[in-house]
């Protein structure tokens, strides 16, 4: 098995939502990632997971929240979103630090 | 972050060779070269990465100059599926668990 998966592939919520996004692999990766994408912008990296443990957060806002329940498993719960966060999520893994990451097809999100 | 610089667009032939440039003047000895891609409604894609001397993989070969100043992704025979926008990125793995982050990119169109 090569690749991230994520689910799901499009999610509409509103802004009193609760929501989550999930992320899976199953390559052994230790360091995973989560990336928000505008349109026609590049990837912005917002949260960093090395063996587990939260080690980078990009100063994302508290209605984000990360976990990582498990190696081969991240999700990112969303709460009070508001509609400038629709964009696409992105999740990403890699081996180690000087790995090439493997990034899913993302969850795009619209906030209404 | 040590930052690298991209033309906005490139266009090329079908079956032809493609180089795209990268500069990187202000790189430190720590950085490796990385390149992804990411084609329409898709999440990036790793292409290949190096750190002093030339690369060649599967998909593409990577040429690094002398002084690490500036390198240059090789697509031998680009095909319409090679249509993408193409990020070349220095990654430092002892720093912030190495962490990816992405410029504007190069918007590589290619013609028939």
């Amino acid at each position: 098995d090569t690749e991230v998966t994520q689910t799901p592939k499009h999610l509409v919520m509103g802004m009193t939502n609760k929501k989550s996004l999930k992320c899976e692999q199953h390559m052994g990766h230790r360091a995973m990632y989560w990336y928000k994408q505008k349109a026609k912008k590049p990837p912005e990296l917002m949260f960093v997971y090395s063996y587990e443990k939260l080690s980078i957060n990009e100063s994302v806002p508290s209605r984000f929240s990360p976990e990582c329940p498990n190696s081969s498993l991240l999700n990112l719960h969303l709460h009070a979103l508001q509609p400038e966060d629709s964009a696409l999520y992105l999740c990403a893994s890699a081996l180690g630090p000087s790995h090439g990451y493997t990034f899913g097809s993302g969850t795009r999100l619209t906030v209404v | 972050d040590a930052k690298t610089t991209q033309p906005n667009s490139m266009e090329s032939n079908e079956e032809e060779p493609v180089h795209l440039p990268c500069n990187h003047s202000t790189i430190s000895g720590t950085d490796y070269i990385h390149w992804y891609r990411q084609l329409p409604s898709q999440g990036p894609e790793y292409v290949i990465h190096g750190l002093t001397s030339n690369v060649n993989n599967r998909m593409a070969s990577l040429a690094i100059a002398e002084d690490r100043k500036s390198s240059t992704l090789i697509l031998h025979r680009a095909t319409l599926r090679d249509a993408a926008v193409y990020y070349c990125i220095l990654r430092d793995p002892y720093n912030q668990g190495g962490k990816l982050i992405f410029g504007q990119g190069t918007e590589l169109s290619v013609k028939p």
